[in-house]
């Protein structure tokens, strides 16, 4: 089953606005990865939010975590053409006692479209 | 480097053959990883390995087997393809990390089961 839900599906913006995504997820997390991916091409890692953080910036990205409400949403300012792909959240379990090795949930991605 | 590279990249097969998908990585990652990709949805695990050696299921094992011989190497198996397994299967590695394991992803193989 999918941990994550994310919302919208999908988004259509003009070059220059932001574009916001966001993931809610069901059981408790070490951490939140956003992946993105272009059409017909693997995922490339974009930032990681570890459950202990709150907020995570890296260029024209930011990352929130709220816990309490399992959700997450990543916000991307200024957005070009290029950025049109699909988002993906995956979050990685936190295991009591013991190690995720890695492994990560995803949830069904959000189809971002850029227009210049 | 090459990073993480899958052969091949498209396959067609009919129902009943089999197939090995070859997942190659030159990053010395411990962890590895197969997922596939069906439309309108993210990632599923189907099975990943942890070291040479060493394989586990995921979440969507019934159908493939795999195989780590070598580290660098992870293959996933059908041994008698369905429709249903019409998909696009991703292989990905990473490095232990306390902090959190980002995961690396090939472009991909493309197989359809007729």
């Amino acid at each position: 089953s999918q941990q994550g839900e994310e919302d919208p599906q999908a988004l259509s913006i003009q070059e220059g606005e932001n574009a916001t995504m966001n993931c809610s997820y069901k059981t408790s997390i070490n951490n939140l990865q956003w992946y993105r991916q272009n059409s017909g091409r693997g995922l490339v890692h974009l930032i990681l939010i570890r459950s202990n953080e709150r907020e995570k910036h890296s260029g024209r990205l930011r990352v929130t975590l709220d816990t309490s409400k399992k959700s997450s949403s990543l916000l991307i300012t200024a957005s070009r053409a290029a950025d049109t792909a699909s988002y993906f959240c995956a979050t990685e379990p936190g295991e009591a006692g013991g190690t995720s090795y890695g492994k990560l949930t995803f949830g069904q991605g959000t189809i971002l479209t850029v227009h210049p | 480097n090459a990073g993480v590279t899958q052969t091949p990249k498209f396959r067609v097969l009919k129902t009943g053959q089999s197939m090995t998908l070859l997942c190659a990585q030159d990053m010395n990652h411990e962890y590895m990883y197969w997922y596939r990709q069906d439309p309108g949805m993210g990632l599923r695990l189907i099975h990943y390995s942890v070291g040479e050696g060493t394989t586990a299921k995921g979440e969507v094992p019934d159908g493939y087997n795999v195989s780590r011989l070598k580290k660098q190497n992870f293959l996933l198996g059908l041994e008698s393809a369905a429709p249903s397994q019409t998909s696009v299967y991703f292989c990905a590695s990473s490095y232990p990390s306390y902090i959190g394991n980002e995961q690396f992803f090939g472009p991909g193989t493309r197989l359809t089961v007729l």
